[in-house]
Protein backbone atom coordinates (compact mmCIF):
# COMPACT_ATOMS: atom_id res chain seq x y z
CA UNK A 1 0.00 0.00 0.00
CA UNK A 2 1.69 3.27 -0.88
CA UNK A 3 2.37 5.96 2.35
CA UNK A 4 -0.02 8.61 0.51
CA UNK A 5 -2.93 7.82 -2.09
CA UNK A 6 -4.83 10.51 -4.07
CA UNK A 7 -7.64 10.26 -6.94
CA UNK A 8 -5.16 11.28 -9.74
CA UNK A 9 -8.50 12.71 -11.56
CA UNK A 10 -8.53 14.71 -13.96
CA UNK A 11 -11.39 16.64 -12.11
CA UNK A 12 -12.87 19.41 -14.27
CA UNK A 13 -15.24 21.81 -12.99
CA UNK A 14 -16.34 24.94 -14.75
CA UNK A 15 -15.14 28.75 -13.17
CA UNK A 16 -17.29 29.46 -9.90
CA UNK A 17 -17.58 25.68 -8.72
CA UNK A 18 -16.42 24.05 -5.28
CA UNK A 19 -14.11 21.23 -5.75
CA UNK A 20 -12.79 19.03 -2.95
CA UNK A 21 -9.88 16.81 -3.13
CA UNK A 22 -9.50 13.75 -0.37
CA UNK A 23 -5.99 11.95 0.45
CA UNK A 24 -5.28 8.88 2.60
CA UNK A 25 -1.99 8.19 4.52
CA UNK A 26 -1.33 4.72 5.68
CA UNK A 27 1.57 5.37 8.59
CA UNK A 28 -0.13 6.90 11.78
CA UNK A 29 3.02 7.94 13.33
CA UNK A 30 2.33 11.18 9.84
CA UNK A 31 3.21 13.75 12.08
CA UNK A 32 2.76 17.29 9.87
CA UNK A 33 1.04 17.62 6.91
CA UNK A 34 0.61 19.84 3.51
CA UNK A 35 -0.83 20.39 0.45
CA UNK A 36 1.41 21.50 -2.45
CA UNK A 37 0.74 22.81 -6.14
CA UNK A 38 2.81 21.89 -9.04
CA UNK A 39 2.06 23.35 -12.54
CA UNK A 40 2.82 21.71 -15.44
CA UNK A 41 6.52 20.96 -15.74
CA UNK A 42 7.12 23.33 -12.91
CA UNK A 43 8.47 22.73 -9.49
CA UNK A 44 5.87 22.10 -6.56
CA UNK A 45 4.91 24.67 -4.56
CA UNK A 46 3.52 24.77 -1.00
CA UNK A 47 -0.05 25.75 -1.12
CA UNK A 48 -0.75 25.96 2.75
CA UNK A 49 0.18 23.43 6.19
CA UNK A 50 -2.47 21.37 7.59
CA UNK A 51 -3.23 21.63 11.10
CA UNK A 52 -5.78 19.44 13.48
CA UNK A 53 -8.02 21.80 13.85
CA UNK A 54 -8.53 22.76 10.20
CA UNK A 55 -7.58 25.77 8.57
CA UNK A 56 -8.56 28.03 5.81
CA UNK A 57 -6.81 30.84 3.57
CA UNK A 58 -8.97 32.80 1.65
CA UNK A 59 -10.75 30.24 -1.17
CA UNK A 60 -8.58 26.97 0.57
CA UNK A 61 -9.53 25.42 3.42
CA UNK A 62 -7.45 22.05 4.44
CA UNK A 63 -8.91 19.25 6.96
CA UNK A 64 -7.30 16.72 8.53
CA UNK A 65 -8.97 13.39 10.14
CA UNK A 66 -6.50 11.59 11.72
CA UNK A 67 -8.60 8.70 13.51
CA UNK A 68 -9.48 7.81 9.96
CA UNK A 69 -6.32 9.25 8.26
CA UNK A 70 -6.96 11.36 5.77
CA UNK A 71 -6.74 14.95 4.56
CA UNK A 72 -8.84 17.19 2.66
CA UNK A 73 -8.29 20.04 0.29
CA UNK A 74 -11.39 22.70 -0.62
CA UNK A 75 -11.46 25.24 -3.24
CA UNK A 76 -14.48 27.46 -3.36
CA UNK A 77 -15.31 30.02 -6.43
CA UNK A 78 -12.58 28.08 -8.95
CA UNK A 79 -10.56 30.02 -10.86
CA UNK A 80 -8.98 28.78 -14.04
CA UNK A 81 -5.56 30.03 -12.49
CA UNK A 82 -6.31 27.50 -9.77
CA UNK A 83 -5.30 24.69 -12.37
CA UNK A 84 -2.96 22.45 -11.37
CA UNK A 85 -2.20 19.31 -9.82
CA UNK A 86 -2.28 19.13 -5.95
CA UNK A 87 -0.26 16.83 -3.87
CA UNK A 88 -0.85 15.69 -0.81
CA UNK A 89 2.50 15.34 1.60
CA UNK A 90 3.29 14.37 4.69
CA UNK A 91 5.93 14.55 7.27
CA UNK A 92 6.52 11.05 9.26
CA UNK A 93 7.20 11.26 12.63
CA UNK A 94 9.67 8.08 12.68
CA UNK A 95 12.87 10.41 12.14
CA UNK A 96 12.64 10.76 8.73
CA UNK A 97 12.65 14.57 7.83
CA UNK A 98 11.81 14.38 4.49
CA UNK A 99 8.51 14.83 2.67
CA UNK A 100 6.59 12.60 1.40
CA UNK A 101 4.53 12.92 -1.61
CA UNK A 102 1.21 11.52 -2.96
CA UNK A 103 0.73 11.16 -6.67
CA UNK A 104 -1.19 14.48 -7.28
CA UNK A 105 -4.75 15.25 -8.10
CA UNK A 106 -4.98 17.41 -11.64
CA UNK A 107 -7.64 19.90 -11.64
CA UNK A 108 -8.38 21.53 -14.49
CA UNK A 109 -11.20 24.45 -14.30
CA UNK A 110 -12.94 25.22 -17.17
CA UNK A 111 -14.53 28.63 -18.56
CA UNK B 1 17.79 35.28 -7.30
CA UNK B 2 17.68 33.81 -3.57
CA UNK B 3 15.96 30.61 -4.34
CA UNK B 4 16.77 27.09 -4.68
CA UNK B 5 18.90 26.77 -7.99
CA UNK B 6 19.81 23.69 -10.33
CA UNK B 7 22.27 23.22 -13.05
CA UNK B 8 21.86 21.75 -15.96
CA UNK B 9 18.11 22.51 -16.44
CA UNK B 10 18.38 19.68 -19.45
CA UNK B 11 20.53 16.89 -19.90
CA UNK B 12 20.83 14.13 -22.23
CA UNK B 13 23.04 11.53 -22.24
CA UNK B 14 23.30 8.10 -24.05
CA UNK B 15 22.65 5.23 -21.95
CA UNK B 16 25.95 4.39 -19.82
CA UNK B 17 27.46 7.16 -19.48
CA UNK B 18 27.96 9.08 -15.86
CA UNK B 19 26.14 12.43 -15.39
CA UNK B 20 26.40 14.96 -12.73
CA UNK B 21 23.51 17.41 -11.02
CA UNK B 22 24.48 20.30 -8.66
CA UNK B 23 21.84 21.98 -6.43
CA UNK B 24 22.30 25.78 -4.37
CA UNK B 25 20.01 25.56 -1.77
CA UNK B 26 18.57 28.86 -0.34
CA UNK B 27 22.17 30.03 1.52
CA UNK B 28 20.63 29.72 5.09
CA UNK B 29 19.10 26.32 4.99
CA UNK B 30 20.24 23.19 6.27
CA UNK B 31 18.67 20.78 5.03
CA UNK B 32 18.76 19.63 1.48
CA UNK B 33 16.73 16.98 -0.49
CA UNK B 34 16.83 15.26 -3.47
CA UNK B 35 13.62 14.21 -5.32
CA UNK B 36 13.05 12.17 -8.88
CA UNK B 37 9.98 12.33 -10.54
CA UNK B 38 8.50 10.74 -13.78
CA UNK B 39 5.36 11.83 -15.58
CA UNK B 40 2.41 11.38 -13.73
CA UNK B 41 3.67 10.70 -10.56
CA UNK B 42 4.58 13.13 -7.10
CA UNK B 43 7.62 13.29 -6.40
CA UNK B 44 9.69 10.16 -5.09
CA UNK B 45 12.51 10.63 -2.26
CA UNK B 46 15.97 9.77 -2.62
CA UNK B 47 18.26 11.20 -0.04
CA UNK B 48 18.49 13.95 2.70
CA UNK B 49 21.29 15.80 4.30
CA UNK B 50 21.55 17.77 7.26
CA UNK B 51 24.08 20.27 6.60
CA UNK B 52 27.16 17.87 5.18
CA UNK B 53 25.53 14.85 6.51
CA UNK B 54 23.57 12.36 4.11
CA UNK B 55 21.09 11.29 6.99
CA UNK B 56 18.94 8.64 5.01
CA UNK B 57 18.66 7.39 1.84
CA UNK B 58 15.79 5.95 0.11
CA UNK B 59 15.77 2.26 -1.36
CA UNK B 60 15.07 3.23 -4.54
CA UNK B 61 19.24 4.82 -4.53
CA UNK B 62 20.69 2.26 -6.33
CA UNK B 63 24.73 2.12 -5.93
CA UNK B 64 24.44 3.47 -9.25
CA UNK B 65 23.81 6.96 -7.67
CA UNK B 66 25.68 9.04 -5.18
CA UNK B 67 25.34 12.19 -3.73
CA UNK B 68 26.95 14.85 -1.37
CA UNK B 69 27.32 17.88 -0.10
CA UNK B 70 30.84 18.73 1.20
CA UNK B 71 30.68 21.78 2.91
CA UNK B 72 27.11 21.64 4.01
CA UNK B 73 26.10 23.89 1.16
CA UNK B 74 26.02 23.03 -2.27
CA UNK B 75 25.28 19.47 -3.46
CA UNK B 76 25.88 16.79 -6.20
CA UNK B 77 24.06 13.68 -7.31
CA UNK B 78 25.58 11.74 -9.55
CA UNK B 79 24.23 9.08 -11.76
CA UNK B 80 26.56 6.31 -12.71
CA UNK B 81 26.37 3.45 -15.89
CA UNK B 82 23.04 5.88 -16.90
CA UNK B 83 20.05 3.63 -17.62
CA UNK B 84 16.61 4.22 -19.66
CA UNK B 85 14.82 4.04 -16.42
CA UNK B 86 16.73 6.61 -15.34
CA UNK B 87 15.10 9.61 -17.26
CA UNK B 88 12.91 11.31 -15.32
CA UNK B 89 13.22 15.10 -13.65
CA UNK B 90 15.52 15.28 -10.42
CA UNK B 91 14.30 18.06 -8.30
CA UNK B 92 16.37 19.42 -5.13
CA UNK B 93 14.66 21.13 -2.61
CA UNK B 94 16.12 22.48 0.68
CA UNK B 95 14.37 23.92 4.17
CA UNK B 96 15.32 25.36 7.20
CA UNK B 97 16.09 23.13 10.33
CA UNK B 98 15.63 26.65 12.80
CA UNK B 99 11.92 26.03 12.64
CA UNK B 100 10.28 22.34 12.61
CA UNK B 101 8.04 21.80 9.53
CA UNK B 102 8.60 24.81 7.68
CA UNK B 103 8.57 24.70 3.84
CA UNK B 104 10.66 22.83 1.47
CA UNK B 105 11.47 25.04 -1.18
CA UNK B 106 11.92 23.32 -5.15
CA UNK B 107 14.32 24.53 -7.88
CA UNK B 108 12.66 24.21 -11.05
CA UNK B 109 14.64 20.66 -11.73
CA UNK B 110 16.95 18.69 -14.08
CA UNK B 111 15.26 16.80 -16.64
CA UNK B 112 17.56 13.71 -17.49
CA UNK B 113 16.75 12.19 -21.03
CA UNK B 114 18.83 8.80 -21.32
CA UNK B 115 18.75 7.93 -24.79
Amino acid sequence: RKEVEQDPGPFNVPEGATVAFNCTYSNSASQSFFWYRQDCRKEPKLLMSVYSSGNEDGRFTAQLNRASQYISLLIRDSKLSDSATYLCVLIMDTGRRALTFGSGTRLQVQP
Amino acid sequence: DTGVSQDPRHKITKRGQNVTFRCDPISEHNRLYWYRQTLGQGPEFLTYFQNEAQLEKSRLLSDRFSAERPKGSFSTLEIQRTEQGDSAMYLCASSSLRFENTEAFFGQGTRLTVV
